[in-house]
């Protein structure tokens, strides 16, 4: 099993370009989280997807975007990037069983860095 | 809205000596309460949960937390620390009523240094 995978590793982008970063859940996890980390910071969350749909938000401008696919995959679309978006990008996964808790498992992330 | 505060930024322990970080949290529903740690260049581990009856919770790595509602707090310890628990650790929340996978809230981080 390999857990959470992130793509890409690292990724440098100037002001006002479009960057996409994408999400493999671990094998058998149907909902996927993504948290922006500022260095010296905890986690923020962002939005979470399941069943394809957004199901939760965080306090984050619409120039941040996402999309889940049939395969359980997720993207993160930040439009528009300004300097402040550089950050770590976490992607977390986990199964949807209503009130069973089932731990959110963290990918190692994608490094964005905004010139 | 949750919040979680982590007193200090930078803890440093000898080899062998207690670990205590400190973590209170605000929330106005019954909560979940988490201590993540994160190695450099990596993602978040979970370290363990509390998420039910039981307020001293026992996790991985010989980590421990103790959830008190009265002091609403939820520090981690270990009683001997290693020079492979250098590290930073961050607390979170959830608000319990969300359902296992509402949104976590973190802490600004603990920065973990064991001096040999």
């Amino acid at each position: 099993d390999a857990g959470v995978t992130q793509s890409p590793t690292h990724l440098i982008k100037t002001r006002g370009q479009q960057v996409t970063l994408r999400c493999s859940p671990k094998s058998g996890h149907d909902t996927v989280s993504w948290y922006q980390q500022a260095l010296g910071q905890g986690p923020q969350f962002i939005f979470q997807y399941y069943e394809e749909e957004e199901r939760q938000r965080g306090n984050f401008p619409d120039r941040f975007s996402g999309h889940q696919f049939p395969n359980y995959s997720s993207e993160l679309n930040v439009n528009a990037l300004l300097l402040g978006d550089s950050a770590l990008y976490l992607c977390a996964s986990s199964l949807e069983q209503g009130r069973i808790y089932n731990e959110q498992f963290f990918g190692p992330g994608t490094r964005l860095t905004v010139l | 809205a949750q919040s979680v505060t982590q007193l200090g930024s930078h803890v440093s322990v000898s080899e062998g000596a207690l670990v205590l970080l400190r973590c209170n949290y605000s929330s106005s529903v019954p909560p979940y309460l988490f201590w993540y740690v994160q190695y450099p260049n990596q993602g978040l581990q979970l370290l363990l949960k509390y998420t039910s009856a039981a307020t001293l919770v026992k996790g991985i790595n010989g980590f421990e937390a103790e959830f008190k509602k009265s002091e609403t707090s939820f520090h981690l310890t270990k009683p001997s620390a290693h020079m492979s628990d250098a590290a930073e650790y961050f607390c979170a929340v959830s608000d319990k009523r969300g359902g296992s996978n509402y949104k976590l809230t973190f802490g600004k981080g603990t920065l973990l240094t064991v001096n040999p």
